[in-house]
């Protein structure tokens, strides 16, 4: 069963870089899924960030996209996220996903809180 | 954007009855909308994709019907572990979540 990891800071300084990334293990990243990263603030909804495919093909929301970079890195069988000049609304838990080829999120996990705040 | 309007913000239900959570979009997503449960410090949950596909491992008394723009996932018999909020993805266009039905067990 493939499952998901997320690391990274937990704490960015303002007009920083939050930088995150996703293990995937008892897969490969290769496997025909798209990868995908969604956010959630402390006591509100969802928002999709952006999704990548082990070919490097990457689409991202277009509220977020002049911000974001996904990449992955299949030698080492993970995914990126970068999210740029970020402020306190970034504030928020990150989760990396798998994603099915239609665009839903077969599984996640289990997340990880960045908090922006100097 | 596709905006996604779920309602009951809340509803509360007693066990063994049936919890109707409504889903709609502001265009059509043709059936390609998905349900998710989220308990509390957990990631959410794959429950329904295309609109009335279950995922799998997902018992039957979970369902979901609709198209183009009006969905409903209904839960029937509902147990306590039920209790979650209830959150729909549309994927037709991009992909955008609505706000959530947080669903109470009395």
């Amino acid at each position: 069963q493939v499952q998901l990891q997320e690391s990274g800071p937990g704490l960015v300084k303002p007009s920083g870089t939050l930088s995150l990334t996703c293990a995937v293990s008892g897969g490969s990243i290769s496997n025909g899924n798209w990868w995908g990263w969604v956010r959630q603030p402390p006591g509100k909804g969802l928002e999709w960030i952006g999704e990548i495919y082990h070919t490097g093909s990457s689409n991202y929301n277009p509220s977020l996209a002049s911000r974001v970079t996904i990449s992955v890195d299949k030698s080492k069988n993970q995914f990126s996220l970068k999210l740029s000049s970020v402020t306190a609304t970034d504030t928020a838990v990150y989760y990396c996903a798998r994603e099915s080829s239609e665009g839903y999120t077969y599984s996640w996990g289990q997340g990880t809180l960045v908090t922006v705040s100097s | 954007e596709v905006v996604l309007t779920q309602s009951p913000a809340t509803l509360s239900v007693s066990p063994g009855e049936r919890a109707t959570l409504s889903c709609r979009a502001s265009q059509s997503v043709s059936i390609n909308l998905a349900w998710y449960q989220q308990k509390p410090g957990q990631a959410p949950r794959l429950l329904i994709s295309g609109a009335s596909t279950r995922a799998t491992g997902i018992p039957a008394r979970f369902s979901g019907s609709g198209s183009g723009t009006e969905f409903t996932l209904t839960i029937s018999s509902l147990q306590s572990e039920d209790s979650a909020v209830y959150y729909c993805q549309q994927y037709n266009n991009w992909r955008t979540f609505g706000q959530g039905t947080k669903l109470e067990i009395k």
